[in-house]
């Protein structure tokens, strides 16, 4: 069964340090999205791509984040400089482009801790 | 503005009895409901949907229910297994060809043996 693929699992950083997390899509996905998932809470969208175009990138912090799709397949979310507070889960989805139903599919994160 | 909402952060339950799990949200824009669930060091797995146009998708042991007029979904699970303990998020969706999806904080539900 095809899945969506992120590393690293686990990245432990120094605030101030740059940290990047790398995400591959199912095959054929056109849409891609970067959630980042705080402890207690539920995820919340960072970022949007239709194929290597941003659709919604209005809750991204871009002071310090930046993500690119550059050939419409996998994606790289950057961090730079981190902060205490972005110690969270970052998990990114993938869906078809016509899709019927919404449904996302979600890869197994990027545990990020910043110290 | 937290537009999905789960307001118990858990539940627990026997094996073999129902589990009910809850949602409610505030914007009448939204038109397709999800449930995922999640376990730990995974994603969120998709488990169940509803379109705005029933009231009921019912899924072997999992039945969710929509109730629009007072923007309320619930999920049930009957008979609730072990393997069921997990996290679950409900979430929404107003279409609009973008699939922009608002998840709540989600419910964290065991089983018992």
């Amino acid at each position: 069964e095809a899945e969506v693929a992120q590393s690293p699992r686990y990245k432990i950083t120094e605030k101030s340090q740059a940290v990047a997390f790398w995400c591959d899509p199912i095959s054929g996905h056109a849409t891609l999205y970067w959630y980042r998932q705080i402890l207690g809470q539920g995820p919340e969208l960072l970022v949007q791509f239709q194929d290597e175009s941003v659709v919604d990138d209005s809750q991204l912090p871009k002071d310090r984040f930046s993500a690119e799709r550059l050939k419409g397949v996998d994606s790289t979310l950057k961090i730079q400089p981190a902060e205490l507070g972005d110690s969270a889960m970052y998990l990114c989805a993938s869906s078809p482009r016509l899709a019927p139903t919404p449904e996302q599919y979600f890869g197994p994160g990027t545990r990020l801790t910043v110290t | 503005d937290q537009q999905v909402k789960q307001n118990s952060p858990s539940l627990s339950v026997q094996e073999g009895r129902i589990s009910i799990l809850n949602c409610d949200y505030t914007n009448s824009m939204f038109d397709y409901f999800l449930w995922y669930k999640k376990y730990p060091a995974e994603g969120p797995t998709f488990l169940i949907s509803i379109s705005s146009i029933k009231d009921k998708n019912e899924d072997g042991r999992f039945t969710v229910f929509l109730n629009k007029s007072a923007k309320h979904l619930s999920l049930h699970i009957v008979p609730s297994q072990p393997g069921d303990s997990a996290v679950y998020f409900c979430a929404a969706s107003a279409g609009g060809g973008n699939n922009d999806m608002r998840f709540g904080a989600g419910t964290r539900l065991t089983v018992k043996p």
